[in-house]
């Protein structure tokens, strides 16, 4: 198993352009989230997906969108970047968000918003 | 709200040495704590997690000790070596109840180095 992936590792954006930060996880998980990591304010929680087709909000969730269409995937997607949103961005999986299993974290995407 | 808390922020010590990582929270109502191990630049590594219901769990050099009554999480790291250097992170979970499923609070983590 691949584990959580995400691309890309590095990202250099412009305030106001748009992207989106891939996760994939090939373990049949069924939970999934996104988390930023600042400087001083350690993980904090974006938007997380407890199933295919359902997602909530988290901490941090102003500025930032999701969809979960399938249970392998879980985009993040930023429509208007923002300074602000300089971070290094974490996506995390588990099998199910009702029980005890511990969370799988990708290897992150450092992103700089100039 | 939750709060976590880890202390100390920085610690370094000689290779050889055993050595205790703090992990405090305010709100006793947890389902699990989680200790996770992160190298510059890189991801999370699940080292320990250790259920409400228990006292503490074991890996290799590594344990890690729960009680829950007074908010308290310990990593102990016995026989340190320079490879043990990375920030270690504790995160806890709400319980099951919480419609929040299974969203993790995160302390800032303590940076360990272990000098040769």
């Amino acid at each position: 198993n691949a584990g959580v992936t995400q691309t890309p590792k590095f990202q250099v954006l412009k305030t106001g352009q748009s992207m989106t930060l891939q996760c994939a996880q090939d373990m049949n998980h069924e939970y999934m989230s996104w988390y930023r990591q600042d400087p001083g304010m350690g993980l904090r929680l974006i938007h997380y997906s407890v199933g295919a087709g359902i997602t909530d909000q988290g901490e941090v969730p102003n500025g930032y969108n999701v969809s979960r269409s399938t249970t392998e995937d879980f985009p993040l997607r930023l429509l208007s970047a923002a300074p602000s949103q300089t971070s290094v961005y974490f996506c995390a999986s588990s099998p199910d968000w009702t029980d005890s299993y511990e969370q799988y974290f990708g290897p992150g995407t450092r992103l700089t918003v100039t | 709200k939750q709060e976590v808390t880890q202390i100390p922020a920085a610690l370094s010590v000689p290779e050889g040495e055993n050595l205790v990582l703090n992990c405090s929270f305010t709100d006793s109502a947890i389902y699990n704590l989680q200790w996770f191990r992160q190298d510059p630049g890189k991801g999370l590594t699940s080292l320990l997690l250790i259920q409400s219901s228990q006292r503490e769990q074991t890996s290799g050099r590594l344990n890690a000790s729960l009680d829950k009554s007074s908010g308290r999480s310990t990593l102990y790291i016995a026989a340190s070596q320079p490879g043990d250097s990375a920030t270690y992170l504790c995160a806890v979970r709400p319980p099951k109840r919480e419609t929040s499923g299974s969203r993790l609070t995160f302390g800032e983590g303590t940076q360990l180095t272990v000098n040769p």
